[in-house]
């Protein structure tokens, strides 16, 4: 198994541009999730989806972040206009969502991550 | 918010040495987890603990879990340089599926 695949590695853009970041979950993983790391914040939740289904969004610090799964294999996360603060790593992370018991049963899900988008934005 | 609290925020220790992080979180959980990441990469799942278990083992790693004061424990028994990377607690809250990380404490082994 490949992992989770993430592209590009690296993006340096200028403020203004439109930046795209790229995500293939491992197959056969239900739940996809897009996080930011910074120094000063840690490693934020941005975006989740569940079956391409976004379910939390609260994260997106705002409107110029949207992120898309159009279906199971892929997923985007785009700032348009990027700004310098959005400078970070992105990462990409996907599990499999268990729930035992039936509803309302305890769900347990490692996630697996790629190894991340350093953007940096000049 | 930050759920789970690291401590120490870095630890320096020499191979061979014991390595003891905590974490403490805030509210009730579904499990706690572990992660592991070296400079520059993705992170990586180490061990769950569920919130109805108290300890785990796994290889030279044993995590434990104290809910009544909301805290954890990660032990990697006889270090190496190799174990050179910063650790993240991550919990995941009652009724959601997601986990909130920690800022991590970065462990450094000197051979």
């Amino acid at each position: 198994d490949a992992g989770v695949i993430q592209s590009p590695r690296h993006e340096v853009t200028e403020m203004g541009q439109e930046v795209t970041l790229r995500c293939k979950p491992i197959s056969g993983h239900n739940s996809l999730f897009w996080y930011r790391q910074t120094m000063m914040r840690g490693l934020e939740l941005l975006i989740y989806f569940n079956n391409n289904v976004p379910i939390d969004d609260s994260g997106m610090p705002e409107d110029r972040f949207s992120a898309k799964m159009p279906n199971a294999s892929f997923s985007t996360l785009k700032i348009q206009p990027s700004e310098p603060r959005d400078s970070a790593v992105y990462f990409c992370a996907s599990s499999l969502l268990l729930r035992v018991g039936g509803v309302g049963g305890p769900t347990y899900n490692e996630q697996f991550f790629g190894p991340g988008t350093r953007l940096t934005v000049l | 918010s930050q759920q789970g609290e690291e401590d120490p925020q870095a630890l320096s220790i020499q191979e061979g040495e014991n390595a003891t992080m905590n974490c403490s979180y805030k509210t009730s959980i579904n499990n706690l987890q572990w992660y592991r990441q070296n400079s520059g990469r993705g992170l990586v799942h180490l061990i769950l603990i569920r919130s109805n278990e108290r300890e785990k083992h796994s290889g030279r790693l044993r995590v434990t879990l104290d809910t009544s004061k909301k805290s954890s424990s990660l032990l990697i028994t006889a270090s190496r340089a190799a174990d050179t990377a910063s650790y993240f607690c991550a919990t995941m809250n009652s009724g959601y599926s997601t986990l909130t990380f920690g800022k991590g404490t970065m462990l450094l082994v000197s051979p």
